[in-house]
């Protein structure tokens, strides 16, 4: 069965470094979706990316996180300097269309800032 | 409350007894997702109902939807140890193309063997 993959699963990094969170998204989908999880806290949205260019971001993807769809199958979530409270789990999604359709999530990558 | 709110917090029976989890939402939707997240884990698609189902079933999980009452509820009958996790609702509300999920802060289910 088809599933989005992300890599890696675990990820250390410094305070100030710049991160690159990878994904697969299901081939045939056509919308991705980024959304993270602090420890203990709800599952929060932080953007939407279709036709290359992001649909939809909320208030948490500021300046410091960008997205891109580098090639035909990865989708990338940077974030350029980490700070301590970006640590939480990031999860990948993607759904075949835009609306009232099912998302499927990846298993997510746990990034840790010390 | 927030938008999908789940209750219990937390749940706990015993192997072969069923679960009810419930939501609520305060806006209109579009749709509405249960997940399943074992712990520390991803979250895993469990049903999709949309705004003009009252029900729908998917082997041993029942959800239904009552949109008047902004609620919803999640059955899992004759439970397994295996369904031990955090239970999910996530709504869509969003125009258009912008697809985005709400989710609750989930119900963490233990069935003890």
């Amino acid at each position: 069965e088809p599933e989005v993959t992300q890599t890696p699963s675990h990820q250390v990094t410094q305070m100030g470094q710049e991160v690159i969170l990878r994904c697969v998204p299901i081939s045939n989908h056509l919308y991705f979706y980024w959304y993270r999880q602090i420890l203990g806290q709800k599952v929060e949205f932080l953007v939407s990316f279709y036709n290359n260019e992001i649909s939809e971001k909320s208030e948490i993807f500021d300046d410091q996180f960008s997205v891109e769809r580098p090639d035909g199958s990865n989708f990338t979530l940077k974030i350029r300097s980490t700070k301590l409270e970006d640590s939480a789990m990031y999860f990948c999604a993607s759904s075949r269309t835009g609306g009232n359709t099912e998302a499927f999530f990846g298993q997510g990558t746990r990034l840790t800032v010390v | 409350s927030q938008q999908g709110e789940e209750d219990p917090q937390a749940l706990s029976i015993q192997e072969g007894e069923n679960a009810t989890m419930n939501c609520s939402y305060k806006t209109s939707i579009n749709n509405l997702q249960w997940y399943r997240q074992n712990s520390g884990r991803g979250l895993v698609h469990l049903i999709l109902i949309r705004s003009n189902e009252r029900e729908k079933h998917s082997g041993r999980l029942r959800v239904t939807l009552d949109t008047s009452k902004k609620s919803s509820s999640l059955l899992i009958t004759a439970s397994r140890a295996a369904d031990t996790a955090s239970y999910f609702c996530a709504t869509d509300a969003g125009m258009g193309s912008n697809y985005k999920l709400t989710f609750g802060k989930g119900t963490l289910l233990t069935v003890n063997p």
